[in-house]
């Protein structure tokens, strides 16, 4: 149980489009969603946490207007890449926390991670 | 305020040889504790967790972590290693103040295991 998937697997875009990418908790209802972000060779940066319908909360220095989230419901984030740059490129890795489905409510679950290639 | 230290960057050993990735941590509040590992271009599984039970966790693949208060340390061990270990592999504490329920990563360590 308590699985997380995100698709697409990987993208390549090209400089100036938008990107979707999709998290999804499929056999439990997530209250919290997190987008991370990790350059090679790196950890994990947190990016933004979200809450099924509320805005989301970004980490400082992170761009809302460039990373979009949508909390859509308990089983569904999407975080948006809008005008995509090179220096976006990066592999993104959402995690859920979850509620009912779940025997403790504290740990994340993370998805595969989403492979971002901006040409 | 909650952080993690892992110690090396990267540890290497040789196949069938014990395995040792230090962490330290600082919490503000009894802490939970998490190991993961990340093979490329995949994401993070997890390990192990301390959640303030025994102090010895055991988890999957031989991987077990001894929770130390004194010391500050949770750090992973196996008696031996195998090939396939050969991953990053990250430290992560949970930040219990927070009501989003924040998770803190270490830098990581890569461990190489040689034939």
């Amino acid at each position: 149980g308590a699985v997380v998937s995100q698709h697409p697997s990987w993208v390549i875009c090209k400089s100036g489009t938008s990107v979707k990418i999709e998290c999804r908790s499929l056999d439990f209802q997530a209250t919290t969603m997190f987008w991370y972000r990790q350059f090679p060779k790196q950890s994990l940066m947190l990016m933004a946490t979200s809450n099924e319908g509320s805005k989301a909360t970004y980490e400082q220095g992170v761009e809302k207007d460039k990373f979009l989230i949508n909390h859509a419901s308990l089983t569904l984030s999407t975080l948006t890449v809008t005008s995509a740059h090179p220096e976006d490129s990066s592999f993104y890795i959402c995690s859920a926390r979850g509620g009912t489905g779940v025997s403790n409510s504290y740990e994340q679950y993370f998805g595969p991670g989403t492979r971002l290639t901006v040409t | 305020a909650q952080s993690v230290t892992q110690l090396d960057s990267h540890v290497s050993v040789s196949e069938g040889t014990p395995v040792l990735l230090r962490c330290n941590y600082s919490s503000s509040y009894s802490p939970s504790l998490f190991w993961y590992v990340q093979h490329p271009n995949k994401g993070l599984q997890l390990l192990l967790k301390y959640t303030s039970a025994a102090t010895l966790v055991k988890g999957i693949n031989g991987f077990e972590a001894e929770f130390k208060k004194s010391e500050t340390s949770f750090h992973l061990t196996k008696p031996s290693a195998h090939m396939s270990d050969a991953a990053e592999y990250f430290c992560v504490v949970l930040d219990r103040g927070s009501t989003l329920g924040r998770l803190y990563f270490g830098r990581g360590t890569q461990l190489t295991v040689w034939p």
